[in-house]
């Protein structure tokens, strides 16, 4: 069973437009909760969390918003670059950031010049 | 600055050889993880290890292994490689806020 569910395998926006990644989790006990972009054949790297004690917390261009209530985080990318262009990943945990992390299945983000 | 260092970036292996990736993280962490990725399929997670000589099953723990004999060393085990375990290996090690990754290891079985 899927805890965490991203439901679009891509998405594609011109460039300086807004992106919304979307998703849901299943597990009332997740209460961390990450954004991670990956390029090919690279590692994932961490863009930003939020705590379930939030409902939003911002990091320059990207902004994370959680409804708990929902069981739904977006991530939004304002404004959109070419170099945003990889593979978003959402991850949760049950217990803060040093624990096993659960993910998504990723949404591939392309933005057009 | 912070380092997850997997030993190889590609390896092509044998059916039926025994296969390693090590892992090795410079951050005094206490938590260790292996995951693999598929296309589809996400990140998920084989094992992981919560101090030396500790080690707990992941998700799809099948036809691995794992051993951490010094905290700062993970390693992953293939005890038989099959054509199936052909994916992208990552390892990773989290303070309390992320999890740090390696670069990742592409490991195709013919």
């Amino acid at each position: 069973d899927q805890q965490v569910k991203q439901n679009s395998p891509s998405l594609s926006v011109q460039e300086g437009r807004i992106s919304i990644l979307n998703c849901d989790y299943t597990n009332s006990m997740f209460d961390y909760f990450l954004w991670y972009k990956k390029y090919p054949a690279e590692g994932p790297t961490f863009l930003i969390s939020i705590s379930s004690i939030k409902d939003k917390n911002e990091d320059g261009r990207f902004t994370v918003f959680l409804n708990k209530s929902a069981k739904h985080l977006s991530l939004h990318i304002v404004p959109s670059q070419p170099g945003d262009s990889a593979v978003y990943f959402c991850a949760a945990s049950e217990r803060g950031g040093s624990e096993k992390l659960v993910f998504g299945k990723g949404t591939k983000l392309t933005v057009n010049p | 600055d912070v380092k997850v260092t997997q030993s190889s970036r590609y390896l092509v292996k044998r059916t039926g050889e025994k296969v390693f990736l090590e892992c090795v993280q410079d951050m005094d962490h206490e938590n260790m993880f292996w995951y693999r990725q598929d296309p589809g399929l996400g990140l998920r997670l084989i094992y992981f290890s919560y101090d030396v000589k500790m080690k707990e099953k992941g998700d799809i723990p099948e036809g691995y292994s794992v051993s951490r004999e010094k905290k700062e060393r993970f390693s992953l085990i293939l005890e038989s490689a099959s054509t199936n375990q052909t994916s992208m290996y990552l390892c990773a090690s989290p303070s309390n806020t992320e999890a740090f990754f390696g670069q990742g290891t592409r490991l195709t079985v013919v």
